[in-house]
């Protein structure tokens, strides 16, 4: 089945610095999305990219829609203890069916990001 | 906050017992779903909803069964627990049929001893 590289798996930053993490599969996603989960709770969905080269910003995020449609990038910059967290990237695949719209969603296994001050 | 509540958040049982966790919606939503997540594994689909009635398996729903018999309800069932399904719970509810954009619960975490 299709599968998502999610890297790095975990980083270790100092308050300040810029974060960049990437998504990458040997398949074609329709969409790709980026959720964080803050210790202790579940995800929560940052942003959403529907269009190849697509490029979105959410305050200090910002993702990118990969041309190839095959990967997508997350960058935080000036990290604040609050971005601590498990990053997750996911992707979507193109399914007509209702019946589809569960196993359509594929996750990677996250990057754990951890900021000290 | 999406109105999806998970019950109960916590829960210890003993090998072989039957299990049931509840999601609770009240945003009307059609799609719902359960993952489980891992250290290592991230989250991983076991069953899904498209509507009432309509359930599907995902990619780990061996040892697992649900039930959605009304729009806001979405139970997972383990039916003789097993300590290799000790983890962390997660139902997920949408909107839109193949946007991605999921609303996850809080969680539940499960020990079998």
């Amino acid at each position: 089945g299709q599968q998502l590289n999610q890297s790095p798996q975990s980083m270790f930053i100092q308050e300040g610095e810029d974060v960049s993490m990437n998504c990458t599969s040997s398949s074609i996603f329709n969409t790709w999305l980026w959720y964080k989960q803050d210790p202790g709770e579940g995800p929560v969905l940052l942003i959403a990219l529907y269009k190849a080269g697509e490029l979105t910003s959410n305050g200090r995020l910002t993702a990118q829609f990969g041309i190839t449609r095959k990967d997508s990038f997350l960058n935080i910059s000036a990290s604040i203890p609050s971005d601590v967290g498990i990053y997750f990237c996911a992707g979507l695949i193109s399914h007509e069916l209702p019946a589809q719209a569960g196993t359509a969603l594929i996750f990677g296994k996250g990057t754990t990001l951890s900021v000290s001050s | 906050d999406a109105g999806i509540t998970q019950s109960p958040r916590h829960k210890v049982t003993e090998t072989g017992t039957p299990v049931t966790l509840r999601c609770h919606q009240t945003e009307n939503h059609r799609y719902m779903y359960w993952y489980r997540q891992d250290p290592g594994h991230g989250l991983r689909l076991i069953h899904y909803s498209y509507g009432v009635k309509d359930t599907d398996k995902g990619e780990v729903s061996d040892g697992y069964s649900v039930s959605r018999s009304k729009t806001e309800d979405f139970l997972l069932t383990l039916e003789s627990a097993t300590s290799s399904q000790t983890s962390v719970y997660f139902c997920a509810i949408s909107e839109f049929r193949g946007n991605g954009e999921l609303f996850f619960g809080e969680g539940s975490r499960l020990t079998v001893l």
